[in-house]
């Protein structure tokens, strides 16, 4: 069974700017979560979305959001792009939005000039 | 509010020693623990996962306890190798499905 994946791996760009990132859930996960991973604040939520719903939201400004697809898979969106949003970007999947176990993909790097 | 803390921060040892790991949570209310580990500039791998009615689970070299009332976790690694070498995270799934992380420990093993 394929995992997680996410794309894309690495992403460049300057402040001001809006990216779109995507995430690929396991087969028949309904549930995905996001994360934000930096040096200095480690590995934060920003929101999780169970059939097409969000169901969780991390403390983040209105600039991130999310939405997911009937497919399962999702996107995260950050608009108006910060240097402090430089960061590890990681996506999980789990069965369903009961606390189970979550399996993370590889992430994106992005990088904010 | 739920607080995941993780001691040490950072840990080196000879390869071949047996080592154990800390985490401690501030709320008891949890549905399961897990531990994961990240290897630099990579995603996590999911290691053990113990429900909150479970007392300890293993694999392999890796054997995680939970004592929820005290509100604590160990990772316990067994004959520690060169490759076990990287930075370890616990997480607790709060009672809002959430899950909470610990800020990690960097775990080298010196060959």
């Amino acid at each position: 069974k394929a995992g997680v994946t996410q794309t894309p791996r690495y992403l460049i760009k300057t402040r001001g700017q809006q990216v779109t990132l995507s995430c690929s859930p396991i087969s028949g996960h309904r549930s995905v979560s996001w994360y934000q991973q930096t040096p200095g604040q480690g590995l934060q939520f920003l929101f999780e979305y169970f059939s097409e719903t969000q169901r969780n939201k991390g403390n983040f400004p209105g600039r991130f959001s999310g939405r997911q697809f009937s497919n399962s898979r999702s996107e995260m969106n950050v608009s108006t792009l910060e240097l402090g949003d430089s960061a590890l970007y990681l996506c999980a999947s789990s069965l369903d939005s009961s606390g189970r176990e979550q399996f993370f993909g590889p992430g994106t790097r992005l990088t904010v000039l | 509010k739920q607080e995941v803390t993780q001691i040490p921060a950072a840990l080196s040892v000879p390869e071949g020693e047996n080592l154990v790991l800390n985490c401690s949570f501030t709320d008891s209310a949890i549905y399961n623990l897990q531990w994961f580990r990240q290897d630099p500039g990579k995603g996590l791998t999911s290691l053990l996962l113990i429900q909150s009615s479970q007392r300890e689970q293993t694999s392999g070299r890796l054997n995680a306890s939970l004592d929820k009332s005290s509100g604590r976790s160990t990772l316990y690694i067994a004959a520690s190798q060169p490759g076990d070498s990287a930075t370890y995270l616990c997480a607790v799934t709060d009672s809002n499905y959430q899950l909470i992380w610990g800020a990690g420990t960097k775990l080298i093993i010196k060959p």
